[in-house]
């Protein structure tokens, strides 16, 4: 599996948009992008997926280049309860499902 | 349409007793993932499970840890002979179709081994 790497932490305040990028460079042709967020005692939550170019949907927008070695995922302007721990996952289509999460990016949304 | 269940919250146990996790997938979902999540460290996947077979325990202990997913009832996570370091979150996640990296997460079980 694609080894991903993401900062481990980041600031914003609200109502900025925020993108936290994630460098996946061993990715797979087959190889599918998902990032989760997970809140403090809870766990974690779907937000997008995709494979290449834009996908966007009401939460965030994943963006994805050519060479899909790396992706960000947008989120249009953060509020307080956007903080949380966003993980960046790379995987095959085909596979157990099994998601194998990193350390993640912990977003601080300030007021 | 209610979310992933897992039951119980919270549970206390002494070293060396046996430690019982519930989860009730989404209707409709038949296949389950159990994940776990150390103090201060990220998730990691145990178990993989469908109705009445495991499919992938790639992440499981060797020892005192099994996993079921009968075809009624929950699935159990059960923890043998708890020790400390069993300590933790642990998650259970649920999705419509094998394959799938769109999972619904569970509140998770925060076990404590005293």
């Amino acid at each position: 599996l694609a080894k991903t790497t993401q900062p481990i932490s980041m600031d914003s305040y609200e109502g900025q948009e925020v993108n936290i990028t994630c460098s996946h460079n061993n990715i797979a042709t087959n190889d599918y992008i998902t990032w989760y967020q997970q809140f403090p005692s809870q766990g974690p939550r779907f937000i997008i997926q995709g494979y290449k170019t834009k996908v966007t949907n009401e939460v965030a927008s994943l963006f994805i280049p050519a060479d899909r070695k790396s992706s960000t995922l947008s989120l249009p302007r953060v509020s307080l309860s956007d903080t949380a721990v966003y993980y960046c996952l790379v995987a095959p289509l085909g596979n157990t499902g099994k998601l194998i999460f990193g350390q993640g990016t912990t977003l601080q949304v300030k007021p | 349409n209610a979310g992933v269940m897992q039951n119980p919250r919270h549970l206390v146990r002494r070293r060396g007793q046996e430690a019982r996790l519930r989860c009730s997938p989404m209707k409709g979902h038949s296949h389950v993932y159990w994940y776990r999540q150390l103090p201060e460290e990220g998730l990691k996947f145990m178990v993989y499970l469908q109705k009445e077979n495991i499919i992938d325990e790639s992440g499981m202990p060797k020892e005192r840890f099994s996993a079921e997913f009968p075809k009624e009832g929950p699935s159990i996570l059960r923890i043998q002979q708890v020790v400390r370091g069993d300590s933790a979150a642990y998650f259970c996640a649920s999705s419509p179709e094998q394959g799938s990296f769109e999972q619904y997460f569970g509140p998770g079980t925060r076990l404590t081994v005293t």
